[in-house]
C-alpha cells in the first residue's frame, strides 16, 4: 500500500467551530482525494487534486475547502462544521486518475 | 447521469457457499472496472481490476469477475468463501468524458459470512 496517514484519526466537535483535517503521502502521486462515507450512500467525492495548487470540485462539495500546497500535502476544511457533516473522511492518491485509487485509513468525525 | 449500481447491499452466506456479488455500470465507451475491499474498521483496499483483455480477471484472496460489455456488468465472484471474507464490497468504473475524469464508485455490499 501507498504510504498514506490521515491525522487526526477521530476528532469530535462543535457546531460552528472550524476543523482541519490533514492527509500525506510518501508515494508523491499526482492525483490526491477526499472521501466522505456514510451509510447507504458508499463513498462520496468531497474535492480533489490534480497537482500543486490545482483542486477541483467532487459532488458534495458544499461546505468544504480543500488545499494543496505541496505534492505530499491535502489539506480538507470545514469552514464551521454542521451536524450533517459527521462521517468517516477518507483520503486517497493515485498515480492516474482513471487508475488504483490508494486510501489512507479514514478519519472519525463527530459534530455535536 | 453515469452511474454505477450494486443492487444487493447486504448479503449473508455461510462458509464455504459460492459468491456472486452484482455491479453494473451506465456508461457506453471504454471503461476501466475496480472491486475494492474494505474489512470491518480499515480502509479501502484494491481487490481487482480491469483495463482491457481477458475479460475474466483474477485478484487476490481467490476472487475474480468477469466484465460483460454487452451487459455493462462487472460481478465479483468467489466459488468458496470464508469468514475473513467479511467485509463491504464497492464495485468502480472510471472513464473519461468531454475531456474530465470520472470515477464512481458504487454504494457497496455489506457480506457477513457466518462461521
Amino acid at each position: 500500500d501507498a504510504g498514506i496517514t490521515q491525522s487526526p484519526r477521530h476528532k469530535v466537535t462543535e457546531t460552528g467551530t472550524p476543523v482541519t483535517l490533514r492527509c500525506h503521502q510518501t508515494e508523491n502521486h499526482r492525483y490526491m482525494y477526499w472521501y466522505r462515507q456514510d451509510p447507504g450512500h458508499g463513498l462520496r467525492l468531497i474535492h480533489y487534486s490534480y497537482g500543486v495548487k490545482d483542486t477541483d470540485k467532487g459532488e458534495v462539495s458544499d461546505g468544504y475547502s480543500v488545499s494543496r500546497s505541496k505534492t505530499e500535502d491535502f489539506l480538507l476544511t470545514l469552514e464551521s462544521a454542521t451536524s450533517s457533516q459527521t462521517s468517516v473522511y477518507f483520503c486517497a492518491t493515485g498515480r492516474e486518475p482513471t487508475d488504483t485509487q490508494y486510501f489512507g485509513p479514514g478519519t472519525r468525525l463527530t459534530v455535536l | 447521469a453515469q452511474s454505477v449500481s450494486q443492487h444487493n447491499h447486504h448479503v449473508i452466506l455461510s462458509e464455504a457457499a459460492s459468491l456472486e456479488l452484482g455491479c453494473n455500470y451506465s456508461y457506453g465507451g471504454t471503461v476501466n472496472l475496480f472491486w475494492y475491499v474494505q474489512y470491518p474498521g480499515q480502509h479501502l483496499q484494491l481487490l481487482l481490476k480491469y483495463f482491457s483483455g481477458d475479460p475474466l480477471v483474477k485478484g487476490i484472496k481467490g476472487f475474480e469477475a468477469e466484465f460483460i460489455k454487452s451487459k455493462f456488468s462487472f460481478n465479483l465472484r468467489k466459488p468458496s468463501v470464508q469468514w475473513s471474507d467479511t467485509a463491504e464490497y464497492f464495485c468502480a468504473v472510471t472513464f473519461t468524458t468531454s475531456g474530465t475524469y470520472k470515477y464512481i464508485f458504487g454504494t457497496g455490499t455489506r457480506l457477513k459470512v457466518l462461521a
